[in-house]
């Protein structure tokens, strides 16, 4: 049973470009969250997403930030035009409920602006 | 605001008991969760705190106390290997789970 999935884990991009991250949920998992961890930091929640809607996004940037999770498919987090500040580590998280007691975790996608 | 408030950091020898204290300030509170983070990993859930008490899992107890709005979490006979970083993490109601800053354990021989 394949837990979650994220790629790519690195990912480098230089400034201006547009950096897309892919999260697989477990299998059965109908809830995505996304979070990013900078350096030494905990973990800031951005997105929660169902299939093919978005139910929480208060923690997004409202500029330049966008995610989907699509009916079929991975759930994608896209950063257009990245900047220096956006370094950090992406990870996703999925559930088989919209309880957020348990969340399973992905490896993470470590990006790299340059 | 919302917050978790937590030591940034706790060093410990093999073999001790250590414990890592979580205050929370939040809206709105269901429960509380610890994560373990080593380096360059991804979180790994540890437990889930909904009630006052003390929930056992193996070397791993958590602790909640919601009229103080606090928890902790302790770890018995240290290995090297709990050297990581641990987070506690309120479920908060609502989609949003809020995680504290972490806490460093550097486990020494």
């Amino acid at each position: 049973n394949a837990g979650v999935m994220q790629n790519p884990r690195h990912l480098v991009r230089r400034r201006g470009q547009e950096a897309r991250l892919r999260c697989s949920p477990m299998k059965g998992h109908s809830h995505v969250y996304w979070y990013r961890q900078l350096p030494e930091e905990g973990l800031k929640f951005m997105v929660y997403l169902q299939k093919e809607n978005i139910i929480d996004e208060s923690g997004m940037p409202k500029e330049r930030f966008s995610a989907e999770f699509p009916k079929e498919g991975p759930s994608i987090l896209r950063i257009q035009q990245v900047v220096r500040g956006d370094s950090a580590a992406y990870f996703c998280a999925s559930s088989p409920n919209p309880n957020t007691d348990t969340q399973y975790f992905g490896p993470g996608t470590r990006l790299t602006v340059l | 605001g919302q917050s978790l408030e937590q030591p940034s950091e706790v060093t410990a020898v093999e073999g001790a008991i250590v414990q890592i204290n979580c205050t929370y300030q939040t809206s709105g509170f269901y429960g509380l969760s610890w994560y373990q983070q080593h380096d360059g990993g991804a979180p790994t859930f540890l437990s889930y705190n909904a009630l006052d008490g003390l929930e056992e899992t193996g070397r791993f107890s958590s602790f909640l106390s919601r009229s103080d709005s606090y928890g902790y979490l302790l770890l018995q006979e240290l290995q090297m290997k709990d050297s990581a970083s641990y987070f506690c993490a309120a479920d908060t109601g609502g989609f949003k789970t809020i995680f504290g800053a972490g806490t460093r354990l550097f486990v020494k021989a």
